[in-house]
Order: structure tokens, then sequence, then C-alpha cells
């Protein structure tokens, strides 16, 4: 497609339920990147694709947190036994090369999934 | 660690003047600096970014930002401000080289609210 996108973009669901977000990247773009935004902050970063491996896992909060992206394109982001402290927006984002140039890469970013837990 | 500090909540200016977006960072090494736009229901939207070269850049919509090495600043500049620029704008970092688990997350500020008054 030509962007980022994620669905659901609206997700409410109760305390204790798992839920699913899914990111499907711009076609081609092998990095792929899950941030977590609270009200009135900056995105923040959860975890890193490099095509189908997982390489930096390091910004999951907790182990209910997990992230797979068994192709190399799609990406879903699940979190276990939700608890109101994990309503925010979840976004995406995805960017181009592979080795050599990630660092200067520009990461475009999905319009977000507003996760709600009741 | 790296951070990055939006020392203005809100920029208020009005229409047909001259804006500025205050940015300023941290990181251990040399960066490189991104702004991103927040429209209303809309995801991120990459402006501009600062890898090497000449201190003042320029990017979409008529944005420009300055790096200062000596003042760790990125400012976000417009000649003349429009109506449609009010939104919501986040400046960014990622260290310059490889160093870890860690090394491809963007780093946000809190971001700056910019209303532009007719």
């Amino acid at each position: 497609g030509a962007g980022v996108s994620q669905s659901p973009r609206y997700k409410v669901t109760k305390r204790g339920q798992d839920v699913a977000l899914r990111c499907d990247p711009i076609s081609g773009h092998v990095s792929l990147y899950w941030y977590r935004q609270a009200l009135g902050q900056g995105p923040e970063f959860l975890t890193y694709f490099n095509y189908e491996a997982q390489q930096d896992k390091s910004g999951l909060p907790n182990d209910r947190f997990s992230a797979e992206r068994p192709e190399g394109s799609i990406s879903t982001l699940t979190i276990q036994r939700t608890e109101q402290r994990d309503s925010a927006m979840y976004r995406c984002a995805s960017s181009s090369t592979g080795t050599s140039g990630r660092l200067t890469d520009t990461q475009y970013f999905g319009p977000g999934t507003r996760l709600t837990v009741l | 660690a790296q951070s990055v500090a939006q020392p203005e909540d809100q920029v208020n200016v009005a229409e047909g003047n001259p804006l500025t977006v205050k940015c300023t960072y941290s990181v251990s090494g040399n960066p490189y600096l991104f702004w991103y736009v927040q429209y209303p229901n809309r995801g991120l939207q990459f402006l501009l970014k600062y890898i090497t070269g000449d201190n003042l850049v320029k990017g979409s919509y008529g944005f420009e930002a300055e790096f200062n090495k000596s003042q760790t600043s990125f400012h976000l500049k417009k000649p003349s401000a429009l109506v449609s620029d009010s939104a919501l704008y986040f400046c960014a970092v990622r260290v310059n080289a490889y160093s870890g688990a860690g090394s491809y997350q963007l780093t946000f500020g809190k971001g700056t609210k910019l209303s532009v008054i007719p």
C-alpha cells in the first residue's frame, strides 16, 4: 500500500482480555518498529524487527507484551491479560533499508491503534 | 541514555509571522535528529531530518531546522506561519553509531502544540 496501515484503529476491551494489534508496513520495507504513546507524551519504543527477526525488544514493559513478524511483512503486537495502564495509542513504523542504512533511515508511521482497557 | 526536551508545551503565533519550535537533545556521541508533525486523528508525519553536512536542513511544507552542536539544539522554524500549520510537533533523536540494543529506536520529546492564529 501507499503507507503504513494499522488495524483496528480503535479497540476497547475489558481488563484481563487479550488483544492483538496488527501492522502492515510500507511494501518492501524491511524494518518495522512498535511504539506506545500515552496521552500528552511522545511515542516510546517497544520493539524492532529486521525482516522476520526481532532484533530489539528492550522497550517491552513486561512479559504480557509480545510481538511477531513471521513472514517479514505484517506484524502483530499482542498484549495478554490487559490492564488499565495499558491504555494508550500504539503506533507502528517502518523503514526501508537493511543492514547499512538503518541509523539514517526515516521511520514512517501508521495512524495508530487507540487501545482503551476498561 | 538519550533524551529530548521540548521546553514549550504550546506555542502561539499569528498567521504570517515566523515561527520557532524549540528542541534540545542529549545523546552519547553524535546525533541524528528528526522532526515529525501530528495532525488530529492522523499518524505522525515526517518533516525533516539532520544526518550530516549543512547545519540548516530544509523539509516539507516550507519548514526548516538548524542543528547547533554547541547548544545541542535542533529548533524547527518557518518564515511565515499558516493556519494549517496548527498541529502537534515532535522532535526525536537517535545516536549515529550502533551501540547495541536500542540503537535503532527513536527517542521523542513530549511534543509542542503549535497554534497559528488567523
